[in-house]
């Protein structure tokens, strides 16, 4: 079945330093791949998406790029603030189902001063 | 930004009672879920909805669980007979039909319902 695989949190990184959080997902069909963000106390956020391969989705410093021949979709970050301090969740469309999600269990990330 | 909005943020309810969690979509979206998060795992999907039915549902929406769209905007999720287990927080999310500017694909979510059951 369809499943998304994130490296296991906590991520703790003092600020201004480098941020990469693993994704990997199934290949099944052909899915949208996304990253969403879940600040303390907030619902879930859409950070960025790709939708084929070999696009890059980037938003707020963020980048990640779809990678079919891996089957990740790594997130990184030049430069965390600590505001970026928050879950990240990774997530793939289920084949035949344009619009469910399939998420990963998410990465908790701490950015210290 | 249009959002998802939710009702009651955080809901305390004693086992065995009936629970409805409220939310209103983006006005003209047409697919609404519903997913939920036991604390510290995964974001599960429960079931969708679209044109008054139910397109797909998981296997955690068993019996206890019905939805419900009783007006122009409301949808709402019943948890009959709460258990101890339906502990959680309880996303809603809409989305726009196929082909939509805005993107089919993505989902918006609202901030979250929390159950509690004692």
């Amino acid at each position: 079945g369809n499943s998304v695989t994130q490296m296991e949190g906590p991520v703790t990184l003092s600020e201004e330093a480098f941020l990469t959080i693993n994704c990997t997902y199934t290949a099944t069909g052909y899915p949208s791949l996304f990253w969403y963000v879940q600040y303390p106390g907030e619902g879930l956020q859409l950070l960025l998406k790709a939708t084929k391969a070999d696009d890059k989705g980037s938003n707020k410093g963020f980048e990640a790029t779809y990678r079919k021949e891996t089957t990740s979709f790594h997130l990184e970050k030049g430069s965390v603030q600590v505001s970026d301090s928050a879950v990240y969740f990774c997530a793939r469309t289920d084949t035949g189902t344009a619009s469910k999600l399939t998420f990963g269990t998410g990465t908790r990330l701490q950015v210290t001063l | 930004e249009p959002e998802v909005t939710q009702t009651p943020s955080h809901q305390v309810t004693q086992m065995g009672q009936e629970v409805i969690l409220r939310c209103v979509p983006i006005s003209n979206h047409l697919y609404f879920y519903w997913y939920r998060q036991i604390l510290g795992q995964k974001v599960e999907f429960l079931v969708s909805f679209y044109n008054n039915e139910i397109s797909e549902k998981s296997e955690i929406f068993d019996d206890q669980f019905s939805v419900e769209r009783p007006d122009g905007s409301n949808f709402t999720l019943k948890i009959r007979s709460t258990k101890l287990e339906d502990s959680a927080m309880y996303f809603c999310a809409s989305t726009g039909p196929p082909g939509a500017v805005s993107g089919a694909n993505v989902l918006t979510f609202g901030a979250g319902s929390r159950l509690t059951v004692l």
